[in-house]
């Protein structure tokens, strides 16, 4: 199957710093690349969908300043989040889609902040 | 607004025993629905996916069932092993490719 990566795998940073994740589609054309957020023992939310070359379109609550994301090729996703706090702590998921019908998702990026 | 809804929220059995999960959803305009599991501090892993014109899907042990019209689906699972012990999560697929989640199942499985 498809296979999406996500790097890091986890960070630590301190209060007030920008912290970049990078969302890889190894082996396949991303179209459509998505960004969710999880807390600890909930589920999934969408943060923002991106399309290559284009802005992307962020959910609703979800401030586009603070959580930066650049869809620049078929295959890279980045989501930068800027002036991190301690309540940005979360894990990050992406997902990558080529227009078909499926979502394959990546690892996760586990970002906590001091 | 879809929402989706996992009933139980965790669930714990002996080893050997065919469970089910259940999935409802409030809009029955759906693409598809996927089942995915989710271990502690992992990414997900999907498990099955069923498109909005199919009844059922199933992998090994695992079946999927599908009934868009009253808005719900199950996951069975049968003769469970401690191995199966993760978070399952629901998915539907409305508008574009958005996907909304299930709040997950929480299920373990003790040898």
């Amino acid at each position: 199957g498809a296979v999406v990566s996500q790097h890091p795998s986890w960070v630590i940073c301190k209060s007030g710093t920008s912290v970049k994740i990078e969302c890889r589609s190894l082996d396949f054309q991303a179209t459509t690349m998505f960004w969710y957020r999880q807390f600890p023992k909930q589920s999934l939310m969408l943060m923002a969908t991106s399309n290559e070359g284009s802005k992307a379109t962020y959910e609703q609550g979800v401030e586009k300043d603070k959580f930066l994301i650049n869809h620049a090729s078929l295959t890279l996703s980045t989501l930068t989040v800027t002036s991190a706090h301690p309540e940005d702590s979360s894990f990050y998921i992406c997902s990558a889609s080529s227009g078909a019908n499926e979502q394959f998702f990546g690892p996760g990026t586990r970002l906590t902040v001091l | 607004k879809q929402e989706v809804t996992q009933i139980p929220a965790a669930l714990s059995v002996p080893e050997g025993e065919n469970l089910v999960l259940n999935c409802s959803f409030t809009d029955s305009a759906i693409y598809n629905l996927q089942w995915f599991r989710q271990d502690p501090g992992k990414g997900l892993t999907s498990l099955l996916l069923i498109q909005s014109s199919q009844r059922e899907q199933t992998s090994g042990r695992l079946n999927a069932s599908l009934d868009k019209s009253s808005g719900r689906s199950t996951l069975y699972i049968a003769a469970s092993q401690p191995g199966d012990s993760a978070t399952y999560l629901c998915a539907v697929r409305t508008s574009g490719s958005r996907l909304t989640f299930g709040e997950g199942t929480q299920l373990t499985v003790n040898p």
